[in-house]
């Protein structure tokens, strides 16, 4: 039973480039999440699918971030122009619609210089 | 504005001995209850929950306890052992306000002495 699984685990970009993350969630769970988390603080929720609908964003979730999930299965995040305040740990989690809880990757590290 | 509150940023405790992680919330309508345990460089992995109808979820070493009326539920691990040094977060979701989204408070950091 594979769990949640992200790639890359680690990205490191000049600010102004464009990067994308990877999610692929358990495979029978048809709802997938983005968090985000920084030094110091717990994850925050930035945005969720049910299958192949995205179904909220965060108002963390600004234009220049983009989730799809086109097929219901993978996910990816990108975040386009990045700012130095976009460093953090971008964490993806599933579970399956009516069940709880919600299980995580190890999460991709961004960090911006 | 902080939903979920860790006030205890760290917490030390001989092994063999209780450990207490304690956390409040401000949002009435949080109706589930999670703990989550984190290693160094993993993600969170899922503890024990409880639903806002149970004032107690008991699971092998793991208790969580939940008083509706202060908004403040807890942790108790007893006895603790060496592997539960790690960061632990609780978290909370309601089921009117998008059931999905995990609010999670700032952590507390475990360390167990042996």
């Amino acid at each position: 039973d594979t769990g949640v699984s992200q790639n890359p685990r680690h990205k490191i970009t000049k600010r102004g480039q464009n990067v994308t993350f990877r999610c692929d969630p358990i495979s029978e769970h048809n709802r997938l999440y983005w968090y985000r988390q920084t030094l110091g603080q717990g994850p925050e929720f930035l945005t969720y699918f049910q299958n192949e609908a995205q179904l909220e964003k965060s108002r963390l979730l600004s234009d220049r971030f983009s989730a799809e999930r086109p097929k219901g299965s993978f996910s990816t995040l990108e975040i386009q122009r990045t700012e130095q305040g976009d460093s953090a740990m971008y964490l993806c989690a599933s579970n399956a619609v009516g069940g709880q809880p919600q299980h995580f990757g190890d999460g991709t590290r961004l960090s911006i210089l | 504005d902080q939903q979920v509150k860790q006030n205890s940023p760290s917490l030390s405790v001989q092994e063999g001995r209780i450990s207490i992680l304690n956390c409040d919330y401000t949002n009435s309508m949080f109706d589930y209850f999670l703990w989550y345990k984190k290693y160094p460089a993993e993600g969170p992995t899922f503890l024990i929950s409880i639903s806002s109808i149970k004032d107690k979820n008991e699971d092998g070493r793991f208790t969580v306890f939940l008083n509706k009326s202060a908004k403040h539920l807890s942790l108790h691990i007893v006895p603790s052992q060496p592997g539960d040094s790690a960061v632990y977060f609780c978290a909370a979701s309601s089921t009117l306000q998008g059931a999905q989204k995990l609010v999670f408070g700032q952590g507390t950091r475990l360390t167990i002495n042996p």
